[in-house]
């Protein structure tokens, strides 16, 4: 079944300790990006990827690092996570070939809160 | 950058009644409107989609309506029912690295 998969979907953690959000894509897409949903504020573009190798970023990076080493990976790291990381994460990925409006697949999300 | 804003924030209705869900833009260049719908607990998913070349696009009971001198774009679903109760959001922008997204619009449908 072609999907977007997240792990964890719920963690808490606490301020400071670092943690690693797995994204992955079995849809050899090559375009893949991380939002958080807010209450009220909706989905914001963390960081995303057009390919191996290729990230930027996007509408609201601080405090977030990701890689993507492999195509179908794409790993969000929080080094030292702070309350108001406290949110709705997803992964999404699309294939991006000729047509950057292809279809973006999201993920189920994680709900990460920091105490 | 881009600014988009979603109105109604919460939309009840009757089931076999109609919806709409209206968007406006900021940004002149934007060019791709996908709406998507977000069930409890789950991703969004698209559900339609239009470009800046198309003033109207339908799917079975959903349409989308765009107008680009106005900066608007809608959401239109009929003949709804319960299943069609989620979060809908609507974004705009230039391929997926500067979509913008709206706030979101919690519709109810009633049986």
């Amino acid at each position: 079944e072609a999907q977007v998969t997240q792990n964890p979907r719920y963690l808490i953690t606490v301020t400071g300790k670092k943690l690693t959000v797995t994204c992955s894509q079995n849809m050899n897409h090559e375009y893949m990006s991380w939002y958080r949903q807010d209450p009220g504020l909706g989905l914001r573009q963390i960081y995303y990827s057009m390919n191996v190798e290729v990230t930027d970023k996007g509408d609201v990076p601080e405090g977030y690092k990701v890689s993507r080493k492999e195509k179908r990976n794409f790993p969000l790291i929080l080094e030292s996570p702070s309350p108001n990381q406290t949110s709705l994460y997803f992964c999404a990925s699309s294939l991006w070939r000729q047509d950057p409006t292809d279809t973006q697949y999201f993920g189920p999300g994680t709900r990460l809160t920091v105490l | 950058g881009e600014n988009v804003e979603q109105h109604p924030s919460t939309l009840s209705v009757q089931e076999g009644d109609s919806a709409v869900i209206k968007c406006t833009y900021s940004d002149s260049a934007s060019n791709y409107f996908p709406w998507y719908k977000q069930e409890l607990g789950k991703g969004p998913q698209l559900i339609i989609d239009i470009r800046s070349n198309v003033g109207e696009k339908k799917d079975q009971r959903i349409a989308v309506t765009l107008n680009k001198t106005a900066k608007h774009f809608s959401l239109h679903i009929t003949e709804t029912q319960p299943e069609d109760s989620a979060v809908y959001f609507c974004a705009a922008g230039y391929g997926y690295s500067t979509l913008t997204f709206g706030k979101g619009t919690m519709l109810l449908v009633s049986p």
